[in-house]
């Protein structure tokens, strides 16, 4: 089955650079997750959006920035990257069927960023 | 707000044996639903098995199965006849609904967990 497509998978960048993650989700799903792990941590819900439209926000960074497009991938824009931003970004995929009833979001491999 | 407490930071467990990794959590909501997610050091995150607020039965996947109390507010995972690939970390995570119509995961610490010839 298709699964969650992310690049790239690993990217290092300078402090100060800007960096753009992909995600491409299962076909037929209309909501995408971001997700931000810090080494040692547990992952960090940053934006989602449903039907191409930002639908809820966490804790991204002014820095950041995110969009979902016609072809439903979305793309993470990140700039005046900082060391602290080093982390494992995922994106997850899901399929929304309502408040009651079971959604589950398919992570992606994540894209490991490394900021010197 | 909703919490996930994992209180086993590390776990040990013999090849073919059987393991429970722990999950407390605590919400208001009368619906939400709870999953595991196992992390390999490779670092993907694996869906491993669901369980609703509202199911009457503890969810089986496998060898995975949810021991869900739910008036202990407890969903600990259980892994049956453990094999050396199961060695990753084991998240437990709780949907929480957003205003935005969506939902988010709120995710435990994490389990890590060995297995050992």
């Amino acid at each position: 089955a298709a699964g969650v497509i992310q690049s790239p998978r690993h990217l290092i960048k300078e402090k100060r650079e800007t960096a753009t993650l992909k995600c491409y989700p299962i076909p037929r799903h209309d909501t995408v997750y971001w997700y931000q792990q810090g080494p040692g941590q547990d992952p960090q819900f940053l934006i989602s959006f449903y039907e191409k439209m930002q639908s809820d926000k966490g804790s991204i960074p002014d820095r950041f920035s995110a969009q979902q497009f016609s072809d439903y991938h979305s793309e993470l824009n990140m700039s005046s990257l900082e060391l602290g931003d080093s982390a494992l970004y995922f994106c997850a995929s899901s399929k929304r069927l309502g408040p009651l009833v079971r959604e589950t979001q398919y992570f992606g491999p994540g894209t490991r960023l490394l900021v010197l | 707000a909703q919490k996930i407490t994992q209180t086993q930071p590390g776990m040990f467990v013999q090849e073919k044996e059987a393991v429970t990794l722990d999950c407390t959590y605590d919400t208001s909501d009368q619906s939400y639903g709870l999953f595991w997610y196992k992390q390999p050091s490779s670092g993907e995150m694996i869906f491993l098995i669901y369980q609703g607020s509202y199911d009457e039965q503890n969810a089986t996947e496998g060898r995975y199965s949810l021991n869900f109390q739910k008036a202990r507010k407890s969903a600990n995972l259980v892994i049956s006849a453990s094999q050396l690939g199961d060695s990753a970390m084991y998240f437990c995570a709780m949907r929480e609904s957003l205003t935005g119509g969506g939902n988010k995961l709120t995710f435990g610490t994490g389990t890590q967990l060995k297995v050992e010839l």
